[in-house]
């Protein structure tokens, strides 16, 4: 199976929005509404952020919201912090009964 | 608040099986409606799915692995394991074991032990 496709890397300013996507195919990401991301810092173990492509875990900022359109899935940070610069990884479920991550994208707060 | 731990025993050679447990606190791992899961990530590379197992010995795993994985639970002990046979190089990683809900996300995490293959 193939990673779900991601940008290496994605920036911002403090304060400002960003978007990472996440690219699939119709039999993981477009097909089911089990995609996930998670947050690595360096040296840490990943951190679930959002499920079932739009739900936050309990104690996850609200400046974190996920969405999904087709085969592609997106996490929105909103309100850009320095705490939030760290690596993210989408994840899925796929029509194999089989799980698949993100390539993982590299978050940079200017 | 569950933990999960990771334990092995350290560095492994080519061509040997690697083996890994994963022991839960803080609940119990025969509770419905989780799996519990392996994922692996390269230095400096990316996450790998590598299977999950159900407390009743139900297991799925990663179709580019599927032939040197194996996964078992122990509910007495309240643990589950990984056996990656036939080793090489390209098996060296940090080794995470989670929690696996049923919308197949990873809400627990152990802290990721780095496993080496090397001669």
């Amino acid at each position: 199976q193939s990673a779900l496709t991601q940008p290496a890397s994605v920036s911002g300013s403090p304060g400002q929005s960003i978007t990472i996507s996440c690219t699939g195919t119709s039999s993981d990401v477009g097909g089911y509404n089990y995609v996930s991301w998670y947050q690595q810092h360096p040296g840490k173990a990943p951190k679930l952020m959002i499920y079932d492509v739009s739900n936050r875990p309990s104690g996850v900022s609200n400046r974190f919201s996920g969405s999904k359109s087709g085969n592609t899935a997106s996490l929105t940070i909103s309100g850009l912090q320095a705490e939030d610069e760290a690596d993210y990884y989408c994840s899925s479920y796929t029509s194999s009964s089989t799980l698949v991550f993100g390539t993982g994208t590299k978050v940079t707060v200017l | 608040q569950l933990q999960l731990q990771e334990s092995g025993p350290g560095p492994v050679k080519p061509s040997e099986t690697l083996s890994l447990t994963c022991t839960v606190s803080g609940g119990s791992i025969s509770r419905s409606s989780y799996y519990w899961g392996w994922i692996r990530q390269p230095p400096g590379k990316g996450l790998e799915w590598i299977g999950s197992i159900y407390y009743s010995g139900s297991t799925y795993y990663n179709p580019s692995l599927k032939s040197r994985v194996t996964i078992s639970v122990d509910t007495s002990k309240n643990q589950f394991s990984l056996k990656l046979s036939s080793v090489t190089a390209a098996d060296t990683a940090v080794y995470y074991c989670a929690r696996e809900s049923s919308s197949s996300s990873f809400d627990y995490w152990g802290q990721g032990t780095l496993v080496t293959v090397s001669s």
